[in-house]
């Protein structure tokens, strides 16, 4: 059974248009991440909340954004989107707090985003 | 600073043949742990292992193993025997106080039948 789910698999927008990924949990994690990942290279962290404290990578874009709602929903939000930001989009969850605990993390299948 | 090195860009070997991944890191904490992951071509990043800096004890699970060596700063993996399903990029990955998770750059293993 799908542990960390992200929908959709495959996500094409334009070029400036706002879109939204989403990304859901079954195993009440408290801490979730959002990577970035580009072709052949290694993930990348944009950021993360534990519980409802978000924490933003000092490199990560403005462009990018989060929510998240409660425990089980976390979406990562572009709001203008460039061709710059084609990517996998990795979300993963684990159960401690990345400053005490670092806790095993358990990726999503990710999210292709093309950007025309 | 704290960084992952995985000098073998891609690898390429026949089936049943046995295949060593390196992964050299650098931290200058005295506590941290050392990770391996999968990344199949369908994407998700699987979860392999997850070792300490105070277990040096290696590892063996089925046909995959783990020497973790500290003089050394090196956390290699090798799978025995190996197969077609093993083709994937593996990622090896640090976590200390200092820092989040850092991923090294990944190994690109291609398993020929």
């Amino acid at each position: 059974d799908a542990m960390v789910i992200q929908n959709p698999r495959y996500q094409v927008t334009q070029f400036g248009k706002p879109v939204t990924l989403s990304c859901s949990q079954t195993l009440n994690h408290n801490v979730m991440y959002w990577y970035q990942q580009k072709s052949s290279q290694a993930p990348k962290l944009l950021f993360h909340y534990y519980d409802k404290d978000f924490n933003n990578e000092a490199d990560t874009p403005d462009n990018f954004q989060s929510r998240r709602p409660n425990t089980s929903f976390c979406f990562l939000d572009t709001r203008s989107p460039g061709l710059g930001d084609a990517a996998m989009y990795l979300c993963a969850t684990s159960g401690g707090s990345l400053a005490v605990n670092p806790d095993t993390q358990y990726f999503g299948p990710g999210t292709r985003l093309t950007v025309l | 600073a704290q960084k992952v090195t995985q000098a073998q860009t891609e690898i390429s070997v026949v089936e049943k043949e046995d295949v060593t991944l390196d992964c050299v890191y650098e931290t200058r904490d005295t506590t941290y742990y050392l990770f391996w992951y999968k990344q199949p071509p369908s994407g998700e990043l699987v979860f392999l292992i997850r070792r300490n800096s105070f277990d040096e004890q290696n590892e063996i699970s089925g046909r995959y193993s783990w020497n973790f060596q500290k003089s050394t700063s090196s956390f290699n993996f090798t799978i025995t025997a190996s197969q077609v399903v093993d083709s994937a990029v593996y990622f090896c990955a640090l976590y200390s106080s200092a820092s989040k998770i850092i991923f090294g750059s990944g190994t690109r293993l291609s398993i020929r039948p």
